[in-house]
């Protein structure tokens, strides 16, 4: 099984800025990397697939980067809807497509 | 559009059975694979397992295999996920979400059904 380990836990920034948040691969995912956002009591949300796609409606602001082990999702400018949890999931690999831990980025 | 309706939150006691469903609606339900994803309390996500409803082709993941049973009738375009005999460690939300394909992203989820097994 494929281990996602997503960093840092939990991210605290000011709106406005930008946030950073990273994943990696315990193995080689090539860009089969998906990025999902979940409020509270919300079902998570898919914005970025195949690494670096943003799926249909999710604002520019929202980018992502990396291939093979190690990707970056990028928020430029946060705005306040932006506070969520995220997860990264692989989809190279079933048996499962694995999850990271996810990240909380709280608004600071 | 695109929707996935699941069934309503459910309290059971343990060693009870129980199926919860996903009805979709606005594409062709034999067409795209859906899988069904746990969130226990105030943790992560974990995929359980994903079923192609045109032929019924299932995988589990290797933790849900042989503890849930996934399936589809693609008569009234509605997947399931089922308990022969539920557990406290199976109180979770449970989502099921479409995939593009079978490998890919979902893009599209359900609103969750919480199941909650108490004594």
């Amino acid at each position: 099984e494929i281990v996602m380990t997503q960093s840092p836990a939990t991210l605290s920034v000011s709106p406005g800025e930008r946030a950073t948040l990273s994943c990696r691969a315990s193995q080689s995912v090539s860009s089969s990397l998906a990025w999902y956002q979940q409020k509270p009591g919300q079902a998570p949300r898919l914005l970025i697939y195949a690494a670096s796609t943003r799926a249909t409606g999710i604002p520019a602001r929202f980018s992502g980067s990396g291939s093979g082990t190690e990707f970056t999702l990028t928020i430029s400018s946060l705005q306040s809807e932006d506070f969520a949890v995220y997860y990264c999931q692989q989809y190279n690999n079933w048996p499962p497509y694995t999850f990271g831990q996810g990240t909380k980025l709280e608004i600071k | 559009e695109v929707q996935l309706v699941q069934s309503g939150a459910e309290v059971k006691k343990p060693g009870e059975s129980l199926k919860i469903s996903c009805k979709g609606s606005g594409y062709s339900f034999t067409s795209y694979w859906i899988g069904w994803v746990r969130q226990m309390p105030g943790k992560g996500l974990e995929w359980m397992g994903i079923i192609y409803p045109g032929d019924s082709n299932t995988r589990y993941s290797p933790s849900f295999q042989g503890q849930v049973t996934i399936s589809a009738d693609k008569s009234i375009s509605t997947a399931y996920l089922q308990w022969s005999s539920l557990k406290a460690s199976d109180t979770a939300m449970y989502y099921c979400a479409r995939l593009y394909s079978i490998a890919a992203p979902a893009g599209y989820w359900g609103q969750g059904t919480l199941v909650t097994v108490s004594s």
